[in-house]
């Protein structure tokens, strides 16, 4: 059975701390990895990750996967409380085209 | 705001009752996804339509059916419900089968 677990579940942090958030999965036939943010409804796109050890970047947000190693994390620098969210990863197959999240990191940025 | 729009925000209704979700995917996607989030379960696939077809099922229970219409719109059919199925009901679209999924701001069920 397909797997996504993310790591921490919770974490609280101080503005300007850098946070680094986990995904590891344990999925047939990988295609891609995507990492969504949550604030109070709709989850929002950041970043999709297909090739190992590419990073994605986007202001202070930043992401890698290692496929070898079947991870990947997102990285928070100089976090803000308008951080404050539910970070989701998902991983897509390529023998399906639903998206297999896991639970979530909930993040508290705390000025 | 992803493009993506659901009606109604929120419903409440009663066990037994049958309710009708909708969803309008973005502008040109032609792919449409239904997703639940409860609490203990997070955000779980149910079901999957591509240009008025079925591709693909997920932990959708019977009592549940969809279909994507000729203007590519959606609805998600919850019949016979119980308490268990009050949840966050999230619609997704993307440009094609395996494109990066765009998510509407979700309706929130609660069933009595």
């Amino acid at each position: 059975e397909d797997k996504v677990v993310q790591s921490p579940l919770s974490l609280v942090v101080h503005e300007g701390d850098t946070v680094t958030l986990n995904c590891s999965y344990e999925v047939t036939n990988f295609r891609s990895l995507l990492w969504y943010k949550q604030e109070k409804k709709a989850p929002t796109f950041l970043f999709m990750l297909t090739s190992s050890g590419i990073e994605k970047k986007s202001g202070r947000l930043s992401s890698i996967l290692d496929k070898k190693e079947l991870f990947s994390i997102l990285n928070i620098t100089a976090t803000q409380t308008g951080d404050s969210a539910v970070y989701l990863c998902a991983v897509s197959t390529n023998s399906g085209y639903a998206l297999n999240f896991g639970k979530g990191t909930s993040l508290l940025v705390t000025p | 705001d992803s493009g993506v729009t659901q009606t109604p925000k929120h419903l409440i209704t009663a066990t037994g009752q049958r309710v009708t979700l909708r969803c309008s995917p973005r502008s040109g996607d032609l792919s449409v996804y239904w997703y639940q989030q409860s609490l203990d379960q997070g955000l779980q696939f149910l079901i999957q339509y591509y240009n008025g077809e079925e591709r693909a099922k997920g932990n959708i229970l019977e009592r549940f059916s969809a279909q994507q219409f000729p203007d590519l719109h959606s609805e998600l059919n919850l019949s016979s419900l119980e308490l268990g199925d009050s949840a966050l009901y999230f619609c997704a679209s993307s440009v094609e089968g395996m494109g990066t999924q765009y998510f509407g701001p979700g309706t929130r069920l609660l069933v009595l």
